[in-house]
C-alpha cells in the first residue's frame, strides 16, 4: 500500500517561486510514475507533469513548459514540484499521484494549498 | 493535446436512481481512459482504470464502458455516498488530461 505526504500549505508572493514535496511510501520509489496535478477553487483537475525516479527524466504539460520543474529524490523517496512566476491564477491545491495500471492514478496524495497574493 | 469532454456538467438524481455520465475524447484513445471520484476537501478516488476495469474496493454498481472516443461512467443505483464529482481521464498520451468534471447533486 503507498503512502504519499505532501508538505504543508504555502503563501507566496506574485513573482515567486514554491516547491511542493510529496514523500513516498510503502513502495518500491523507483519503479513508480509520479504525476502532479493541481486543482484551482473550484475548478477541474489539471496535469502538470511526471516524472520516472529510475530514469531522472521528467516531462510537462505544455502549459507548464518553462516554468514548472518536477525532480524526484530516490534517497528519501521524495518527489518535488517547483513552480515559478508565480501569479494569482496558480492558486491552487496541488496533489501529487502515483501511475497505477493502464496510466490510471490509484494513490493520491494529500493536497497542499498554494495561495500566490500580494 | 487531447481534449477531454464531460457531459453532463452538472446532475440531479435521487437515491436509487440509474446515472450514466459520458465522456468524449478529441482523438481515439483505444481504452485508455478512468474514472474518479472526487468529495469536497479529498484528494480523488480512482473508480474505474482502461475504460472498464473496476478499481479493488469500489462497489460493483460503478461500471464503465467505451473505447475509442466515446465512454461511460454508469452507477446502477445510486447511495446517499456517491452525490460527488466525477472526472474521466485520458492516459493514452504522453500528456494525460482530465474531462471537466461532472457534480452529481441529490434531487
Amino acid at each position: 500500500q503507498v503512502q504519499l505526504v505532501q508538505s504543508g500549505a504555502e503563501v507566496k508572493k506574485p513573482g515567486s517561486s514554491v516547491k511542493v514535496s510529496c514523500k513516498a511510501s510503502g513502495g518500491t520509489f523507483s519503479s513508480y510514475t509520479i504525476s502532479w496535478v493541481r486543482q484551482a477553487p473550484g475548478q477541474g483537475l489539471e496535469w502538470m507533469g511526471r516524472i520516472i525516479p529510475i530514469l531522472g527524466i521528467a516531462n510537462y504539460a505544455q502549459k507548464f513548459q518553462g516554468r514548472v520543474t518536477i525532480t524526484a529524490d530516490k534517497s528519501t523517496s521524495t518527489a518535488y514540484m517547483e513552480l515559478s512566476s508565480l501569479r494569482s491564477e496558480d492558486t491552487a491545491v496541488y496533489y501529487c499521484a502515483v501511475a497505477g495500471k493502464e496510466g490510471s492514478f490509484d494513490y493520491w496524495g494529500q493536497g497542499t494549498l498554494v495561495t500566490v497574493s500580494s | 493535446d487531447i481534449q477531454m469532454t464531460q457531459s453532463p456538467s452538472s446532475l440531479s438524481a435521487s437515491v436509487g436512481d440509474r446515472v450514466t455520465i459520458t465522456c468524449r475524447a478529441s482523438q481515439s484513445i483505444s481504452s485508455y481512459l478512468n474514472w474518479y471520484q472526487q468529495k469536497p476537501g479529498k484528494a480523488p478516488k480512482l473508480l474505474i482504470y482502461a475504460a472498464s476495469s473496476l478499481q479493488s474496493g469500489v462497489p460493483s454498481r460503478f461500471s464503465g464502458s467505451g473505447s475509442g472516443t466515446d465512454f461511460t461512467l454508469t452507477i446502477s443505483s445510486l447511495q446517499p455516498e456517491d452525490f460527488a464529482t466525477y472526472y474521466c481521464q485520458q492516459s493514452y498520451s504522453t500528456s494525460c488530461s482530465f474531462g471537466q468534471g461532472t457534480k452529481l447533486e441529490i434531487k
